[in-house]
């Protein structure tokens, strides 16, 4: 079935440091994608999405293309603020898994002045 | 875009007794919600697909008759959970899907914090 993985937290940046955080998926369909970001102690929100290959989404200086031939939709942003400090959600839906979002396990990014 | 709503956002209740949480779209009609599950510093686990005027859908390990889920209408769907004990407590999440948009985005709920003491 599908599946979203994502890289090991927590992570600990500085301020201003240049952010990264990987993201796979396994899909038999051809799946939309998004970035989920928590903060603490509140629900989910949709950061980014992109719908088909090579389409980049961004939003509040994050950015994530999707790469098909790699099946990747790694998150970036040149340079992180404290306010960044939350857990983020890489998922995937389609009709395969019939509308339901599969979701990463997250990633805890805390930033540090 | 469009919203979900739940309620309510936080409740606190005795071990034994029976807690209603309720999700609405509310601006958009959603044939199908669903049901999550978060425990702390953890992901989301999918509970349930709630479908409107059927039977709910159950992932595997999830007890129905604990956690009985109605979808009466096309913007509301309840999840109650049935004899509460303090194992229960977790933060719930509901999401739908808008069926008139061009992508598979779902749009989530708040969450409710439910606390079993």
């Amino acid at each position: 079935g599908d599946s979203v993985t994502q890289m090991e937290g927590p992570v600990t940046l500085s301020e201003e440091a240049f952010l990264t955080i990987n993201c796979t998926y396994t899909a038999t369909g051809y799946p939309s994608l998004f970035w989920y970001v928590q903060y603490p102690g509140e629900g989910l929100q949709l950061l980014l999405k992109a719908t088909k290959a090579d389409d980049k989404g961004s939003n509040k200086g994050f950015e994530a293309t999707y790469r098909k031939e790699t099946t990747s939709f790694h998150l970036e942003k040149g340079s992180v603020q404290v306010s960044d400090s939350a857990v983020y959600f890489c998922a995937l839906s389609d009709l395969t898994s019939y509308d339901k979002v599969i979701f990463g396990p997250g990633t805890s990014l805390s930033v540090i002045p | 875009g469009a919203v979900v709503s739940q309620h309510p956002s936080r409740v606190i209740c005795k071990s034994g007794t029976s807690v209603k949480i309720e999700c609405r779209s509310l601006d958009f009609q959603a044939t199908t919600m669903f049901w999550y599950r978060q425990f702390p510093k953890q992901s989301l686990m999918l509970m349930a697909t709630s479908n409107e005027g059927s039977k709910a859908t159950y992932e595997q390990g999830v007890e129905k008759d604990k956690f009985l889920i109605n979808h009466a209408s096309l913007t509301l769907s309840t999840l109650t959970v049935t004899s509460a004990h303090p194992e229960d407590s977790s933060f719930y999440i509901c999401s739908a899907r808008d069926p008139l948009a061009g992508d598979y985005e779902q749009y989530f709920g708040p969450g409710t914090r439910l606390t079993v003491t």
